[in-house]
């Protein structure tokens, strides 16, 4: 079956630590996205590639960084200049980085405790 | 710069009932809209999109949405709920055919009741 997973469903990290999200997909999609949602927010955007070795911000992008080596993964570092790292984190892609559908993962919940 | 307002945080219904949600959006430029649907837990699930034609758009699972140029609004509608419609609800603009950015609001929960 072709998809989006990330791991692991649940994360828990001791503040000052760095975490590293998983995010792998097997559609052959060119185009990632991380999101980050909180309650009554959203999703707002961290970053984004549109091809292997390239990526941009986002809205949100300080405290976080991502490398796009593989076509097929897309992993997020939430570093330990996030201020406030704890909230549920949400993989996507999509065929390129236009008008198209985004599919998306079933999400990382990160608690720093 | 665009934004999403999505202008009710919960919609409680009764099973049978219909229902709409309501999103608006700010934009100078054409746009192309979307609503997506989260169960608990899970990631998001695409409902439905705009991208030209038909102003109505037919969904999955009975949802419906109408883009509203003058009001630059993008309301979803079922005409019947069941309890599995209980979720949350996502609307998304996008104004780039370039980076395929999206925009969502700030989501509306749908709480089907018996």
């Amino acid at each position: 079956d072709g998809g989006i997973t990330q791991s692991p469903k649940y994360l828990f990290r001791k503040e000052g630590q760095n975490v590293t999200l998983s995010c792998e997909q097997n559609l052959n999609h060119d185009a990632m996205y991380w999101y980050r949602q909180d309650p009554g927010q959203g999703l707002r955007l961290i970053y984004y590639s549109q091809i292997v070795n390239d990526f941009q911000k986002g809205d949100i992008a300080e405290g976080y960084s991502v490398s796009r080596e593989k076509k097929e993964s897309f992993p997020l570092t939430v570093t330990s200049a996030q201020k406030n790292p704890t909230a549920f984190y949400l993989c996507a892609s999509s065929i390129q980085g236009g008008v198209n559908e985004q599919f998306f993962g079933p999400g990382t919940r990160l608690t720093v405790l | 710069a665009q934004s999403v307002t999505q202008l009710d945080s919960q919609v409680p219904v009764f099973e049978e009932a219909p229902v709409e949600l309501r999103c608006n959006y700010s934009s100078s430029v054409s746009v192309y809209l979307f609503w997506y649907v989260q169960y608990p837990n899970q990631g998001l699930q695409l409902l439905l999109k705009y991208l030209s034609g038909s102003t109505l758009v037919k969904g999955i699972n009975g949802f419906e949405a109408e883009f509203n140029k003058s009001q630059t609004s993008f309301h979803l509608r079922k005409p019947s709920v069941h309890i599995s419609d209980t979720a949350e609800y996502f609307c998304a603009v996008s104004t780039s055919s370039n980076t395929g950015k999206l925009i969502f609001g700030q989501g509306t929960t749908l709480q089907v009741k018996p």
